[in-house]
């Protein structure tokens, strides 16, 4: 079965660091989908990024960038110059296409990123 | 953007009670999910739908239903609702298609006493 580990739980940063969240996969399909996404406190989770297997490039998008390294299995996330409205939890999840079943996503657990002034 | 309305934010109900969530979505979504969502477990799915009247079980279905009579409206039942189920429950859609993204309500966040 898919899966997806966030092993950070929790991160602490002051604000204008650099910050990486870690998230490694295990799937056994040759093509699947990654993405992550930000909870705020405010609850709704916003989507930040969707990545195909077939496209390794990294990207950037203004302080965010992802690297995705299908060696490592390893989909990483990068805040640059951290800043207070980062604050939140980031959920990095995998596409799952069971036999039978319509394609859904697995969520990883989640890192809470707290940054302080 | 799109918009995807759970009915409420706060709910408080008793154990034994039959207990509706509902979800809305304003983008003729094919797609709809509900999701719980709990300190040290993230997201679980519990049930999706791929179009109206259809339904497929998550990975954690046991104790809930869902309807879908309309393509804008997802609707999660709770048939006898147990201190267990409390919890926060997102709902989302998405547009038919290769794994798009998936639209999230704010979260209905419900205490079962």
């Amino acid at each position: 079965a898919q899966k997806v580990t966030q092993a950070q739980t929790e991160i602490s940063v002051v604000e204008k660091e650099d910050v990486t969240l870690d998230c490694v996969y295990e799937t056994r399909d040759t093509t699947y989908y990654l993405f992550w996404y930000k909870q705020p406190p405010s609850g709704e989770l916003v989507f930040l990024i969707r990545r195909n297997s077939f496209d390794e490039q990294n990207e950037i998008s203004g302080r965010y960038s992802w690297n995705f390294q299908k060696s490592t299995s390893s989909f990483n996330f990068t805040i640059t110059a951290s800043q207070v409205v980062d604050s939140a939890v980031y959920f990095c999840a995998l596409s799952e296409f069971p036999e039978g079943g319509s394609e859904k996503l697995v969520f990883g657990k989640g890192t809470k990123l707290t940054v302080n002034p | 953007d799109v918009k995807v309305t759970q009915s409420s934010r706060y709910l408080v109900k008793r154990t034994g009670e039959k207990v509706f969530l509902e979800c809305v979505q304003d983008m003729d979504h094919e797609n709809m999910f509900w999701y719980r969502q709990d300190p040290g477990l993230g997201l679980r799915l519990i049930y999706f739908s791929y179009d109206v009247k259809m339904k497929e079980k998550g990975d954690i279905p046991e104790g809930y239903s869902v309807s879908r009579e309309k393509k804008e409206r997802f609707s999660l039942i709770l048939e006898s609702a147990s201190t267990n189920q409390t919890s926060m429950y997102l709902c989302a859609s998405s547009v038919a298609g290769t794994v798009q993204p998936q639209h999230f309500g704010d979260g209905t966040r419900l205490s079962i006493l």
